[in-house]
């Protein structure tokens, strides 16, 4: 079953802009994650965020979790062509690792 | 550098031959996991395994079996593949970290 959902399924910016993306959740959480994937390839860890985090950073990567609000934001800054990708979020609830259906986030040049 | 590797990459069967889908991971982790990726879907947890000689299945394991015999391998099994078997398989490892390490997919077409 999925706990995550991504919003918006799609997204289409101009490369230099900054995109955002959002998953919402239904239960408690240990640790919510992003990952990226490229067309044909395998999922990438991008960044983890403990239920007792509130904002994370990693390069052009800013993740915040709303824990009251079970929504979590991914924001990319600057985007590139390169970041021409699929984005997930997975929950962590003990050892179950659940998974929203993704956006799809297309940069364009 | 530590990797996670799959294969066949791609696979062309008949309904109801068995098939075999390999797992080899390099990270010495306990924790591995086999999934399918299907348009709409996401990513569904087929089984899974926290250590040598334990597996547990996943939300749609039917029709599906593996083993661990191992820490580096979790071998996936069609016993006899269907055709709504057809699909792209993820296996992936993960450590203390949580964090997921996933290999570059197997697509399978059962005809």
């Amino acid at each position: 079953s999925q706990q995550g959902e991504e919003d918006p399924q799609a997204l289409s910016i101009q490369e230099g802009e900054n995109a955002t993306m959002n998953c919402s959740y239904k239960t408690s959480i240990n640790n919510l994650q992003w990952y990226r994937q490229n067309s044909g390839r395998g999922l990438v860890h991008l960044i983890l965020i403990r239920s007792n985090e509130r904002e994370k950073h990693s390069g052009r990567l800013r993740v915040t979790l709303d824990t009251s609000k079970k929504s979590s934001s991914l924001l990319i800054t600057a985007s590139r062509a390169a970041d021409t990708a699929s984005y997930f979020c997975a929950t962590r609830l003990y050892y179950q690792l659940i998974w929203g259906a993704g956006t799809k986030l297309i940069i364009k040049p | 550098d530590a990797e996670i590797t799959q294969s066949p990459r791609h696979k062309i069967t008949e309904t109801g031959r068995q098939v075999t889908l390999a797992c080899h991971q390099t990270w010495n982790h306990n924790n591995m996991f086999w999934y399918r990726q299907d348009l709409g879907h996401g990513l569904r947890l087929i089984h899974y395994s926290y250590g040598v000689q334990d597996t547990n299945k996943g939300e749609v394991s039917d029709g599906y079996s593996v083993s661990r015999s191992n820490t580096e391998d979790l071998p996936l099994t069609l016993e006899s593949a269907a055709s709504s078997q057809t699909s792209v398989y993820f296996c992936a490892s993960s450590g203390e970290t949580g964090e997921l390490f996933f290999g570059e997919g197997s697509r399978l077409t059962v005809l």
